[in-house]
C-alpha cells in the first residue's frame, strides 16, 4: 500500500508570494491533517479535514487555509508569505476514529518550505 | 488543554544498552498517547500508541513504552539499543472530539547511540 506521498518536496519562494501545497493520503484513509515543524516552535497543529469538511484548526493567521478533494486529497495554501513560514509541511492521514479510540496517524516526507 | 513534556533534549546511550526516553502528559479526558520517530530530513514514523488496556505497549523495531496512570508518564523504553536507533523521538497526545482530532506534540528528544 502507498504511503502518503506529499508534492512538492522542496520550494523557494519570496516574501509575498503564495503557495499551495498537496497531499495524497493513503489509500481508504478520510482524514487528513497538516503540521508546521519548525526549530523553534516544533511541531504545531494547522488543520484537519474529514470528508471534505475542516474539523478542527490550530492557531495559525488566516493566511494559512486548506481544503479537501472528494477523494480525499487534500491541498493547503499559504498566502502573502512570510519569512517565519519557512518551515517542514508535513501532512498526516488516517482512518477515521475507531470504536475504542483514534486511529494513529501516517505522515507524508513533509514539503520544505523556505521563503527569502 | 492537553500538553506533553519532554524533559530531555537528548538521551546518549551505548549501543547494546537499555534506553528510556521520558513523556509526561496532561490531559482532561481519557489518553491516547503514541510515540513517533523521525529521521533525518524525513517525516515522523509511527511507533506505538497507548489507547486503553494493558499499560505495556509494544510496537515497532523492538521498542516499547509503559503508560502509569498515576504519574501520567508514557515513557519510550528499548531493552537493547541499536546505533541506527539515532533519530529524534516525539510523544504525542491525541485530543479526540466527535470526529475532530488533532496531535499535540512534545518538543522532541534526540537519541545519539554511540558505539
Amino acid at each position: 500500500k502507498a504511503g502518503v506521498t506529499q508534492t512538492p518536496r522542496y520550494l523557494i519562494k519570496t516574501r509575498g508570494q503564495q503557495v499551495t501545497l498537496s497531499c495524497s493520503p493513503i489509500s481508504g484513509h478520510r482524514s487528513v491533517s497538516w503540521y508546521q515543524q519548525t526549530p523553534g516552535q516544533g511541531l504545531q497543529f494547522l488543520f484537519e479535514y474529514f470528508s471534505e469538511t475542516q474539523r478542527n484548526k490550530g492557531n495559525f493567521p488566516g493566511r494559512f487555509s486548506g481544503r479537501q478533494f472528494s477523494n480525499s486529497r487534500s491541498e493547503m495554501n499559504v498566502s502573502t508569505l512570510e519569512l517565519g513560514d519557512s518551515a517542514l509541511y508535513l501532512c498526516a492521514s488516517s482512518l477515521a476514529p475507531g470504536t475504542r479510540g483514534p486511529n494513529e496517524q501516517f505522515f507524508g516526507p513533509g514539503t520544505r518550505l523556505t521563503v527569502l | 488543554a492537553q500538553s506533553v513534556a519532554q524533559p530531555e533534549d537528548q538521551v546518549n546511550v551505548a549501543e547494546g544498552n537499555p534506553l528510556t526516553v521520558k513523556c509526561t502528559y496532561s490531559v482532561s479526558g481519557n489518553p491516547y498517547l503514541f510515540w513517533y520517530v523521525q529521521y533525518p530530513n524525513r517525516g515522523l514514523q509511527f511507533l506505538l500508541k497507548y489507547i486503553t488496556g494493558d499499560n505495556l505497549v509494544k510496537g515497532s523495531y523492538g521498542f516499547e513504552a509503559e503508560f502509569n496512570k498515576s504519574q501520567t508518564s508514557f515513557h519510550l523504553k528499548k531493552p537493547s539499543a541499536l546505533v541506527s536507533d539515532s533519530a529524534l523521538y516525539f510523544c504525542a497526545v491525541r485530543d479526540l472530539t466527535g470526529t475532530a482530532s488533532k496531535l499535540t506534540f512534545g518538543t522532541g528528544t534526540r537519541l545519539q547511540v554511540t558505539l
